[in-house]
């Protein structure tokens, strides 16, 4: 099914390791985002591409970068990880200004000890 | 500072009954909002949604109202199903430059009782 695909779907590191948590969409759309979401705060922007070549900052973004490999590909990295940062990580889709509806991915389940 | 809040984490209903879902918000500029729907291991999946200048959205058993002078938007369920059970969060559309940008609240899970 078409959608948007996220690897891995779990992952544990020790603090200070580095990752790169990556998603793909096969929609076409133009704009991507990184939200983490934990107990009681929902979900939470961490970095967003509104269009192929272009980053920004969201909510949340201290600690990521990203990486907007093409129109397909939007990637998070942790370059030193921390277990403030054990969240479960959503990509998701949209085509842009005029459509509003997100598609997720499943997410990933990221566990730093 | 939550521009879109959620105030009840949880809610039971009977099955058959109406669900009421309620979401509150500080921002008067936001153009859009939405409901998302999501069920345990995977991704929230888009529900309806209203724009700022309608005050009732309707498909099928889901209707979403909106009150722009209290901030308020409420989704309603009926009837309620047991597949209804899942967690729904409440997301408000920035307008202009902001506008590809969503934001959540924190959620309520709902749960439907036989």
């Amino acid at each position: 099914n078409a959608g948007v695909t996220q690897t891995p779907k779990f992952q544990v590191l020790k603090t200070g390791q580095s990752m790169t948590l990556q998603c793909a969409q096969d929609m076409n759309h133009n704009s991507m985002y990184w939200y983490r979401q934990d107990p009681g705060m929902g979900l939470r922007l961490i970095y967003y591409s509104a269009s192929e070549g272009t980053t920004d900052k969201g909510e949340v973004p201290n600690g990521y970068n990203v990486s907007r490999l093409n129109k397909r590909e939007f990637s998070l990295r942790l370059e030193s990880a921390a277990p403030s940062q054990t969240s479960v990580y959503f990509c998701a889709s949209s085509e842009g200004y005029l459509n509003y509806g997100y598609t997720f991915g499943s997410g990933t389940r990221l566990t730093v000890v | 500072d939550q521009q879109v809040k959620q105030n009840s984490p949880s809610l039971s209903v009977q099955e058959g009954r109406i669900s009421i879902l309620n979401c509150d918000y500080t921002n008067s500029m936001f153009d859009y909002f939405l409901w998302y729907k999501k069920y345990p291991a995977e991704g929230p999946t888009f529900l309806i949604s209203i724009s700022s200048i309608k005050d009732k959205n309707e498909d099928g058993r889901f209707t979403v109202f909106l009150n722009k002078s209290a901030k308020h938007l409420s989704l309603h369920i009926v009837p309620s199903q047991p597949g209804d059970s899942a967690v729904y969060f409440c997301a408000a559309r920035g307008e202009g430059s902001s506008a590809s940008k969503i934001i959540f609240g924190s959620g309520t899970r709902l749960s439907i009782r036989p």
